[in-house]
């Protein structure tokens, strides 16, 4: 299963609205996890069977699906969230990850 | 607190080999399915493979299949990963992570935590 993420990288300002896509190559119901990752850290788990928060994580964060089409959506973009994303299909092995989208302060 | 601990990453010359180890604390271990996934310098996440809690699915990624094995101690709360004929592309830092369990064991899982870890270079 291969995960293709859009855009690559984005360039957005605090209080934005900022959506990442990762579509799969093909059906995974709804297991697709997403991650944030900030430079010299192992990655965060955000969201996990494409829209249930994992505890802690801030409301901002929202993820939906759309038959291979995943979103991860934060709602208004905080300092604390410039970070790489990835997603992850949990639906079989191997655990694929997306290529990544770098989220860069405007 | 869930903490993974990886060691044993250095400097290793082509076809040589090394294993890693990953020291958990803070749960069960038995109780869960661990994965190792790597990171090359600048690059994206790649998933290596993973040792389910009940111990009947190990599977791999095909660039590591014949080269890389998995294995786990329940005893001493470790997992390891050996890795043999190591390739320049093996460069990478190695993380140790714990699967959620929110599914069967043999279904992989949202990785819930992870070590900090350890940096494996193959240069001549």
């Amino acid at each position: 299963i291969q995960l293709t993420q859009s855009p690559s990288s984005l360039s957005a300002s605090v209080g934005d609205r900022v959506t990442i896509t990762c579509r799969a190559s093909q059906a995974i119901s709804s297991y697709l996890a997403w991650y944030q990752q900030k430079p010299g850290k192992a990655p965060k788990l955000l969201i996990y069977a494409a829209s249930t928060l994992q505890r802690g994580v801030p409301s901002r964060f929202s993820g939906s699906v759309s038959g291979t089409d995943f979103t991860l959506t934060i709602s208004s973009l905080q300092p604390d969230d410039f970070a790489t994303y990835f997603c992850q299909q949990h639906n079989s092995y191997p655990g694929t990850f997306g290529q990544g989208t770098k989220v860069e302060i405007k | 607190e869930v903490q993974l601990v990886e060691s044993g990453g250095g400097l290793v010359k082509p076809g040589g080999s090394l294993r890693l180890s990953c020291t958990a604390s803070g749960f069960t271990f038995r109780d869960y399915t661990m994965t190792w996934v790597r990171q090359a310098p600048g690059k994206g996440l790649e998933w290596v493979s993973s040792f389910s809690r009940s111990s009947r699915y190990i599977p791999y990624a095909d660039s590591v299949k014949g080269r890389f094995t998995i294995s786990r101690d329940n005893a001493r709360n470790l997992l390891y990963l050996q890795m043999n004929s190591l390739r320049a592309e093996d460069t990478a830092i190695y993380y140790c992570a714990r699967d959620s369990n929110l599914d069967y064991d043999s279904f992989p899982s949202p990785i819930d935590y992870w070590g900090q870890g350890t940096l494996v270079t193959v240069s001549s």
